[in-house]
């Protein structure tokens, strides 16, 4: 069966401090890889999105990037957060040409930037 | 820009009683889905449509697909407190890879 996991699941750190959340999937290959924003009780903001290695698509000009240095690894990152960072970042996958756009998503990392 | 309004953004109702969520937008998709939320976790899915005109049910919960395939709703029926959280609709385009996540509704359901 197939897992995603994110880690950490809570973070805090201060303004100006650099970022790396990472995002790994078990149990399938050439998996399509998503970062998500969600602000608290609201919709999900899409960040970036890969669908192979080294390959990614960024959704929102910010101080965010991402990377995929594995077929199964996405990792979020800044350089110095900003206060606007906060909130509760998900990863999702979609199995590779399979399935209609169904999404399965991680647990979860909250961000409190101070 | 592909945008998915839905309505309303809150509600809240009393146990027994029924309710539809709206997902509304001028793209059209190639397929939807809609999730429920628990706070402090990932969304998990409930359905799929993909067809225009598409009705789905989910025990309580019934799910159409707009025949434009440009909207969606969710009916509950007799609804309960378990059901409380916060619905996602998303459509998906660009081969079902593109995702495109609703506002959010968060319904809670009192005893």
């Amino acid at each position: 069966s197939q897992t995603i996991h994110q880690w950490p699941a809570t973070l805090v750190q201060p303004v100006g401090s650099p970022l790396s959340l990472e995002c790994t999937v078990e149990g399938t290959s050439n998996p399509n890889l998503y970062w998500y924003r969600q602000a608290a009780g609201r919709g999900l903001q899409l960040l970036f999105y890969s669908v192979g290695i080294g390959q990614i698509s960024s959704e929102v000009p910010q101080n965010l990037s991402a990377s995929r240095p594995q077929d199964r690894q996405f990792i979020l990152s800044s350089k110095k957060l900003l206060l606007s960072d906060s909130g509760f970042y998900l990863c999702a996958w979609i199995p590779f040409r399979a399935g209609k756009g169904e999404q399965y998503f991680g647990p979860g990392t909250r961000l409190t930037v101070t | 820009t592909q945008l998915l309004e839905q309505s309303p953004q809150f509600l809240s109702i009393q146990e027994g009683e029924n309710l539809t969520v709206y997902c509304n937008s001028s793209s059209v998709f190639s397929s939807l889905q809609w999730y429920r939320q628990e706070p402090g976790e990932g969304p998990v899915l409930l359905v799929t449509v993909v067809t225009g005109g598409e009705v789905k049910k989910l025990k309580r919960l019934t799910f159409q697909f707009g025949d434009a395939r440009k909207d969606s709703s969710l009916h509950i029926t007799a609804a309960q407190p378990g059901d409380t959280g916060l619905y996602l609709c998303a459509g998906t385009s660009g081969g079902y890879q593109k995702v495109t996540f609703g506002t959010g509704t968060k319904l809670q359901v009192i005893p």
